[in-house]
């Protein structure tokens, strides 16, 4: 099983850029880099994924190291509304996917 | 719109008593998983199905049974041999390919009497 490690919980002050750490030392050269959000009481959102180059859309960017052992999600200007559980998953295409405990993000107004 | 439902929100079950939780996806996915959540806690999952009359389990399937007759359906039985079925209960969907991103449904909050 493709595993990842993240901090529990961090701490963001609103209107300011959010980097979330997640380190994944076992990575395989087809596994993709997934992220999800989940809200209270609601089924995890999907935010980005990648394989080997940095990517952004709309909602985030995620930044990829060279070596591909860890990956930072980037919140370029957090809002209250970006307080949630945040989850790095690696995604193999014939393996199950496993999600750990994830990083609780509170948002400081 | 596509999507995954499920249903219902909130299921009351007794003692001894088999529930069954709906997930039905009109996005034309052929993956998808069953994954329990206990307060504060990530993921587990549960089962998962690739094809249609295929399923394998997952880290905690004991106590759970699935089909997948229908392509757009996984239905999930919490059984009487799961002791502890107090969750909440999530489905999700992966479109074919290599990137497996999945799509989620509401969930389900099911609670013991």
């Amino acid at each position: 099983d493709a595993k990842t490690t993240q901090p529990n919980s961090m701490e963001s002050n609103e209107e300011e850029p959010v980097h979330l750490p997640c380190n994944h030392s076992t990575i395989s050269g087809t596994d993709y880099i997934h992220w999800y959000r989940q809200l209270p009481s609601q089924g995890p959102e999907y935010v980005i994924h990648g394989l080997t180059s940095n990517v952004n859309n709309r909602m985030a960017s995620l930044a990829i190291a060279e070596d591909r052992k860890s990956s930072t999600l980037i919140l370029h200007r957090a809002t209250l509304r970006d307080a949630a559980v945040y989850y790095c998953i690696l995604s193999r295409r014939d393996d199950k996917i496993i999600f750990g405990k994830g990083t609780r993000l509170h948002i400081l107004p | 719109d596509g999507g995954i439902t499920q249903s219902p929100k909130y299921l009351f079950r007794k003692e001894g008593q088999n529930v069954t939780l709906s997930c039905e996806q009109n996005l034309n996915h052929d993956a998808m998983y069953w994954y329990r959540q206990d307060p504060g806690q990530g993921l587990r999952l549960i089962y998962y199905s690739q094809i249609v009359n295929d399923f394998q389990k997952g880290d905690i399937a004991e106590g759970y049974s699935v089909s997948r007759e229908k392509k757009e359906s996984f239905p999930l039985t919490v059984t009487s041999a799961q002791k502890n079925p107090t969750a909440f209960y999530l489905c999700a969907s992966t479109p074919g390919g290599g990137t497996k991103t999945q799509y989620f449904g509401p969930g389900t909050r099911l609670l013991v009497l």
